[in-house]
């Protein structure tokens, strides 16, 4: 049972290249989200699916798209990178939104954009 | 939005002491979790406590929701403890789920 898998582990980037970072889960899960952690603080909510099919924004969706063809994967597209894009990009799964005691997380994706 | 503050932001303990990490949230929330970051940047679940208090082992958390904050103790700390510690909150099923800005923990040995 692998839970939430991202890949890649780490890239570099140039400005204004283009990237799709990977994430799948096998726990069947409706939810699945990403975030952004920068340094020394929280995570940000990217964005948001809550099935096939659909999803939603969060917090910070500014130069990044989402899509959710199948229950397992719910990639996260760059596009144009900038520098500020710099962080470290979480992947995660769960029954529901609210039920925080669900969540399980990707090991992370380090993107530097330079 | 919620406001979530967590104290205090960096900790430094020596083996086998005790801590206590607070949460605290401006609104009322029916669903709160505690997260453990790993040095090597990996998050896990610690605790989903909106209400009440729970133990695991050496760690044991509590939510008091009408005085909105929830506190995390570890007892005994261990060099594995280290890392930081992030509660996260959500106002209920539908919205959208805050993350504190963490408190960095310490252990030396």
């Amino acid at each position: 049972n692998a839970g939430v898998t991202q890949t890649p582990k780490f890239r570099i980037l140039k400005i204004g290249q283009s990237m799709t970072l990977q994430c799948a889960q096998d726990m069947n899960h409706n939810y699945m989200y990403w975030y952004r952690q920068d340094p020394g603080m929280g995570l940000k909510l990217i964005y948001y699916s809550v099935g096939a099919g659909i999803t939603d924004k969060g917090e910070v969706p500014n130069g990044y798209n989402v899509s959710r063809s199948t229950t397992e994967d719910f990639p996260l597209r760059l596009e144009l990178a900038a520098p500020s894009q710099t962080s470290v990009y979480f992947c995660a799964s769960s029954r529901d939104r609210g039920s925080l005691g669900g969540y399980t997380f990707g090991s992370g994706t380090r993107l530097t954009v330079v | 939005g919620i406001q979530v503050e967590q104290s205090p932001p960096d900790l430094i303990l020596q083996e086998g002491a005790n801590s206590t990490l607070r949460c605290n949230f401006s609104d009322s929330v029916n669903n709160l979790q505690w997260f453990h970051q790993n040095p090597w940047g990996q998050l896990i679940n610690l605790f989903y406590i909106p209400s009440g208090t729970k133990q695991n082992g050496r760690l044991s958390a509590t939510t008091v929701a009408t005085e909105r904050y929830s506190l995390l103790y570890i007892s005994s700390s261990q060099t594995t403890d280290s890392g930081v510690y992030f509660c996260a909150v959500a106002r209920n099923r539908d919205d959208k789920i805050i993350f504190g800005k963490g408190t960095r923990l310490h252990i030396l040995p």
